[in-house]
């Protein structure tokens, strides 16, 4: 089965631009996670997902980052404006019902200058 | 809160040596463990779970809840098991908690 896909695969920008990043997840899955690692750290949850409904964005900071699954499918999470911390990886996952077993794409690597 | 600690950011050993990656959790409850690799210029994944109780790679774990630990060992270590590895619990959310990782290095 193909695995979670992710672009841009690498971004640069400046700080107070925004910037979108887009997930596929594993079809047939419906839960959806995105996740932010700074260098030297584990990965954090930002948002999950269920089908378009969210489950948990408690972590999300909300001022300045977006995310929205419309479909139940593709996500998007967008930042505006950046800062400088929000470098870092950006993190996609997907995991079906049944299993729980959550599948990480390849990650976006935002760098804000 | 839950909570993942792993003590070592570096961990070096010989090819052929035994290996333990140390993961200590807080949780008030009944989390799940799991350890997660990445091996270089490769996406994160799944190593192995506490539930199923099986040797993926020659890795185990045992979970011990008297001292809230979920140790990765493997007795005989390989040049390919060089990689980042991360231990992680989930709560009733599923939703993951990780630790900051091991960079484990298998010298030759």
């Amino acid at each position: 089965e193909a695995g979670v896909a992710q672009s841009p695969r690498y971004k640069i920008i400046e700080k107070r631009q925004s910037v979108a990043f887009w997930c596929n997840p594993i079809s047939g899955h419906a839960t959806l996670y995105w996740y932010q690692q700074i260098l030297g750290q584990g990965p954090k949850l930002l948002i999950q997902f269920q089908n378009n409904g969210v489950v948990d964005d408690s972590q999300l900071p909300k001022d300045r980052f977006s995310a929205e699954r419309l479909k139940g499918v593709d996500s998007t999470l967008k930042i505006q404006p950046a800062k400088l911390e929000d470098s870092a990886v950006y993190l996609c996952a997907s995991s079906s019902l049944l299993r729980g077993t959550q599948y990480f794409g390849p990650g976006t690597r935002l760098t804000v200058l | 809160a839950q909570r993942v600690t792993q003590p070592e950011k570096l961990l070096s050993v010989f090819k052929g040596a035994p290996v333990e990656l140390k993961c200590n959790y807080s949780y008030s409850g009944s989390p799940e463990l799991f350890w997660y690799v990445q091996y270089s210029r490769q996406r994160l994944q799944l190593l192995l779970r506490h539930i199923s109780r099986e040797s993926i790679k020659g890795f185990t774990a045992d979970l011990n809840k008297g001292e809230t630990s979920f140790h990765l060992k493997k007795p005989f270590a390989q040049e390919e098991d060089s990689a980042m590895y991360y231990c992680a619990l989930t709560g009733s959310a599923r939703q993951l908690t990780f630790g900051s990782g091991t960079q484990l290095t298998v010298l030759p």
